[in-house]
């Protein structure tokens, strides 16, 4: 079982709907990460959380939006999809800090499809 | 040139054989290297962290870096059918953001 949680696994919404995705650890990670992945492809990166402040923005479409309530908490808030973002997202954590990098750990993720 | 490159297969290996997977890069400057395996439909699961150069030994699996030749590898030994899936190569690059760059992937086949 994996340490990052995502909810909900599942998510059909339609182009004008607003949705959230949902994502909690508790490894005590101070980074967390917004990855997209489309079939066949490696994942992508959206967005990098360092302390709970926006530290990368991948030049993500405003329609994505995210949100890190606190150090365990991320959230990625959809509005106005295009079905072209049908795709499975990953929230993923790691330790910060070191002189090396840490391993991602992800979660289970999120399959959306935008009808 | 891509940052991380590897074969995308499939490979194609019989149980119990040794399963080699290669995947080079070009940041020199790279210090961090891990291996993810995926499953279809599924989401990556870190199988390895290598570091310095040589190998690094985990049960079935060895991965090796040669940071000189930018390229690191993972065997995996006794392969079995429970290890078909796709293995994606990642490098965190140098630098202040420390992205981590994966691979395309390459697809595993074990035959039993």
């Amino acid at each position: 079982d994996t340490e990052v949680t995502q909810t909900p696994k599942h998510l059909v919404m339609g182009m004008t709907n607003k949705k959230s995705l949902k994502c909690e650890q508790h490894m005590g990670h101070r980074a967390m990460y917004w990855y997209k992945q489309k079939a066949k492809k490696p994942p992508e990166l959206m967005f990098v959380y360092s302390y709970e402040k926006l530290s990368i923005n991948e030049s993500v479409p405003s329609r994505f939006s995210p949100e890190c309530p606190n150090s365990s908490l991320l959230n990625l808030h959809l509005h106005a999809l295009q079905p072209e973002d049908s795709a499975l997202y990953l929230c993923a954590s790691s330790q910060m800090g070191g002189g090396l990098g840490s391993p991602l750990h992800f979660g289970n993720g999120t399959r959306l499809t935008v009808t | 040139q891509k940052e991380v490159e590897q074969n995308s297969g499939p490979l194609s290996v019989p149980e119990g054989a040794i399963a080699s997977l290669n995947c080079t890069y070009s940041d020199r400057g790279s210090q961090s290297f891990f291996w993810y395996r995926q499953y279809s439909g599924k989401s990556p699961e870190l199988i390895m962290s290598i570091y310095s150069n040589g190998d690094k030994e985990d049960g079935r699996f060895t991965a090796q870096l040669n940071k000189a030749s930018q390229y690191v590898s993972l065997l995996i030994r006794d392969s079995q059918p429970s290890d078909s899936a796709t293995y994606l190569c990642a490098v965190k690059s140098s630098g202040n953001t420390g992205k981590l760059i994966f691979g395309q992937g390459t697809t595993l086949q074990v035959k039993p």
